[in-house]
């Protein structure tokens, strides 16, 4: 089965400094991995995506994240928050098996300080 | 990247009634899948919807509360039964592109008294 754990359900940074925000996956095959981002009230974004091919990988806005199968990781990165990066995200898992539904994370929400 | 619209985007309905929620996609797609986000939660799969074949549903999801349509490549709906107050939740429509990227719609806010 596979499966992703956030390890933090809040995380609060100052604006400008860097966020960080943490996933660790499990699986028997080769995973597709995905960040998904939700402001309030409105639908998912998706942010970025790794698929086997490099494993930094770089999305919308300025995140980045790096896929390290050593550690099953797939952390999502910015260098500098801005205000506007305050919402909830999603670590997201697909195993490349025929099967196409995501597994969903439980979320992280980040709070943007001023 | 494929667009998707909802209808409803909200509804307030009364317990034991029944609510049917479309999804429409501006291009034709194999699969589709419906998902749950029960408040303050991440996002559950219900079923995925081919086109031409029975849902599939998932580990504690089952036909005779979900019913879901799927007539054609553009088109889905998901009907939520004998709705109670623990049905309150945002339903989202999701598709598949050519490039393996999953979109998401809107999503139906459902509240159910």
């Amino acid at each position: 089965a596979q499966s992703v754990t956030q390890l933090d359900s809040h995380v609060s940074v100052s604006e400008g400094t860097p966020v960080l925000l943490r996933c660790n996956y499990s699986s028997s095959y080769s995973p597709s991995l995905f960040w998904y981002v939700q402001h309030p009230n409105k639908g998912l974004q998706l942010l970025l995506k790794y698929t086997s091919a490099a494993t930094l990988v770089k999305g919308i806005n300025g995140f980045e994240a790096e896929f390290k199968k050593s550690e099953t990781s797939f952390h999502l990165t910015k260098p500098s928050a801005h205000m506007s990066d305050a919402a909830e995200y999603f670590c997201v898992v697909r195993m490349d098996t025929g099967r196409r539904a995501l597994t969903f994370g439980s979320g992280t929400r980040l709070q943007v300080q001023p | 990247s494929a667009v998707i619209s909802q209808k409803p985007s909200r509804d307030i309905c009364q317990r034991g009634t029944s609510l049917t929620i479309q999804c429409q996609v501006d291009s034709q797609v194999t699969m589709m899948f419906w998902y749950r986000q029960q408040p303050g939660q991440s996002l559950t799969l219900i079923a995925t919807a081919n086109q031409g074949s029975e849902a599939t549903y998932e580990s504690g999801f089952v036909i005779d509360k979900f019913p879901i349509s799927r007539p054609n490549l553009t088109f889905s709906t998901l009907t939520v039964s004998n709705m109670s107050p623990e049905d309150s939740s945002i339903y989202l429509c999701s598709t598949l592109s050519s490039y393996n990227e999953q979109f998401f719609g809107p999503g139906t806010r459902l509240t159910v008294l």
